[in-house]
């Protein structure tokens, strides 16, 4: 249960603020993940990192903007949200970024944008 | 791209008996399916997976089946307990090898005792 941690564990913020998610592996993995997950709706892959290069954005909007400075930790910054950006994001990691490496997730973050 | 339809999405079961969760996926060059279990307030859990080189794999009372010709894959749970209950994710990797999983709209199992 420890494996993928993330922080915080909720947050609450207005339109206009800037905040961060953290997401910090201690598997020694290589590939780092973000996922959106929304009631009623599939868990959907934000960006994808392999030994801190981005190699996959999903259509994501430009006011979600991630940071891997490093294999083991993995930021989301969030600025001027939109109400409907309110899910649960995950933070994921495997061994590499490769068809068949097992994805490990966190216990994610609640976000509420009011 | 990768579609992945997952069906039910809700089964309610008697404890003891079995449930069967069915997904189809569009990408026929896709490798990997894993099953996801995420309790109410947890993170998704790996439960099991299966590669396309093989066509059933077993793990105590869970099992799951892939028929790549038809391109689709069950999960199978014998003697369900109530601690079942959980939503069920499937999901199918892309042929992009960049990692990226699709998944299943989820199926919420609960289990009668």
């Amino acid at each position: 249960e420890t494996g993928v941690t993330q922080t915080p564990r909720h947050l609450v913020m207005g339109m206009t603020n800037k905040k961060s998610l953290k997401c910090e592996q201690h598997l020694g993995h290589n590939a780092m993940y973000w996922y959106k997950q929304s009631a009623k709706k599939p868990l959907e892959l934000m960006f994808v990192y392999n030994f801190k290069e981005q190699t996959e954005n999903n259509s994501v909007p430009s006011r979600f903007s991630p940071e891997c400075p490093n294999s083991s930790h993995l930021f989301l910054h969030l600025h001027t949200l939109q109400p409907e950006d309110s899910a649960l994001y995950l933070c994921a990691s495997s061994q590499d970024s490769g068809d068949t490496d097992t994805q490990y997730f966190g216990p994610g973050t609640r976000l509420t944008v009011l | 791209g990768e579609n992945v339809e997952q069906h039910p999405s809700t089964l309610s079961v008697q404890e003891g008996d079995s449930a069967v969760i069915k997904c189809t996926y569009s990408d026929s060059a896709s490798n990997y399916f894993p099953w996801y279990k995420q309790e109410l307030g947890k993170r998704p859990q790996l439960i099991i997976d299966i590669r396309s080189n093989v066509g059933e794999k077993k793990d105590q009372r869970i099992a799951v089946t892939l028929n790549k010709t038809a391109k689709h894959f069950s999960l199978h749970i014998t003697e369900t307990q109530p601690e079942d209950s959980a939503v069920y994710f499937c999901a199918a990797a892309t042929s992009s090898n960049t990692g990226k999983l699709i998944f299943g709209q989820g199926t919420t199992l609960q289990v009668k005792p």
